[in-house]
C-alpha cells in the first residue's frame, strides 16, 4: 500500500530554469495539495487540487508558480524561471476526499536547491 | 492566519511528559497534529473536530477547545522516538481560502 509518492526527492537548479516536482497520491485518493517548507518555519499551503481541477490557489505565487493534476498521471508543480527564494522543500499530501475533517497523508518531499 | 505554537523548543529526559499548545485567532472546525523528523514527511498522529473531544494514540494524547481555539497535545512517559518537530494544523469554521494552515512547529529533543 504505497504512500504519497514524490520525485525527484533532490533537485539542483541553476537561476532561471524551469523545476517540475511531481506527486503521485495515495491509491484512492483524489485530492492533492502542495505545500512549501522553509527551515524553522512550519508548512506553507500553496494549492489545492482535485483531478483536473484547481481549487484552491490562494497560496501559490502569482507568477512563474503553477500546479496540475490531470486526468491520467501525477501532478505537477511547476517553477519557471527559478530564483534563490525558491530553494526549499515541497511537500505533497493527499486525502481521500476533501481536507475538511478527513487527514491528509504527506508524502517525503522534493528538495529544490537554486544556485 | 497561522496558528501559534508554544513552546518552540523542549528538552526532555525519556520518561517524562510534555505538552504542545496550538492556539488560532480565528474559530475552528478541526485540528490536525503531525509530528515530523528531520528530512522525513510530517507523519499523521490525529486529528480533532469540533466538538472538543479528546483522543488518545498510545501514549499521546490530545485536546481541543473549540471556545477558546486551542488544542494541546500531550505526550507521556516519553521516548527516544518521540524527538522530531510537532505541527498543528488548523482549519477555520466555516472553510475558507489557506486549506490547513500549519503553526511554524514545536521541537521536541528527548535525552536519554
Amino acid at each position: 500500500n504505497a504512500g504519497v509518492m514524490q520525485n525527484p526527492r533532490h533537485l539542483v537548479r541553476r537561476r532561471g530554469q524551469e523545476a517540475r516536482l511531481r506527486c503521485s497520491p495515495m491509491k484512492g485518493h483524489s485530492h492533492v495539495y502542495w505545500y512549501r517548507q522553509l527551515p524553522e518555519e512550519g508548512l506553507k499551503f500553496m494549492v489545492y487540487l482535485q483531478k483536473e481541477n484547481i481549487i484552491d490557489e490562494s497560496g501559490m505565487p502569482k507568477e512563474r508558480f503553477s500546479a496540475e493534476f490531470p486526468k491520467e498521471g501525477p501532478s505537477i508543480l511547476r517553477i519557471q524561471q527559478v530564483v534563490r527564494g525558491d530553494s526549499a522543500a515541497y511537500f505533497c499530501a493527499s486525502s481521500r476526499q476533501g481536507y475538511s475533517g478527513n487527514t491528509i497523508y504527506f508524502g517525503e518531499g522534493s528538495w529544490l536547491t537554486v544556485v | 492566519q497561522q496558528p501559534v505554537q508554544s513552546p518552540q523548543a523542549v528538552i526532555l529526559r525519556e520518561g517524562e511528559d510534555a505538552v504542545i499548545n496550538c492556539s488560532s485567532s480565528k474559530a475552528l472546525y478541526s485540528v490536525h497534529w503531525y509530528r515530523q523528523k528531520h528530512g522525513e514527511a510530517p507523519v499523521f498522529l490525529m486529528i480533532l473536530l469540533k466538538g472538543g473531544e479528546q483522543k488518545g494514540h498510545e501514549k499521546i494524547s490530545a485536546s481541543f477547545n473549540e471556545k477558546k481555539q486551542q488544542s494541546s497535545l500531550y505526550l507521556t512517559a516519553s521516548q527516544l522516538s518521540y524527538s522530531g518537530t510537532y505541527f498543528c494544523g488548523t482549519e477555520r469554521e466555516g472553510g475558507g481560502a489557506d486549506g490547513l494552515t500549519f503553526g511554524k512547529g514545536t521541537h521536541l529533543i528527548i535525552q536519554p
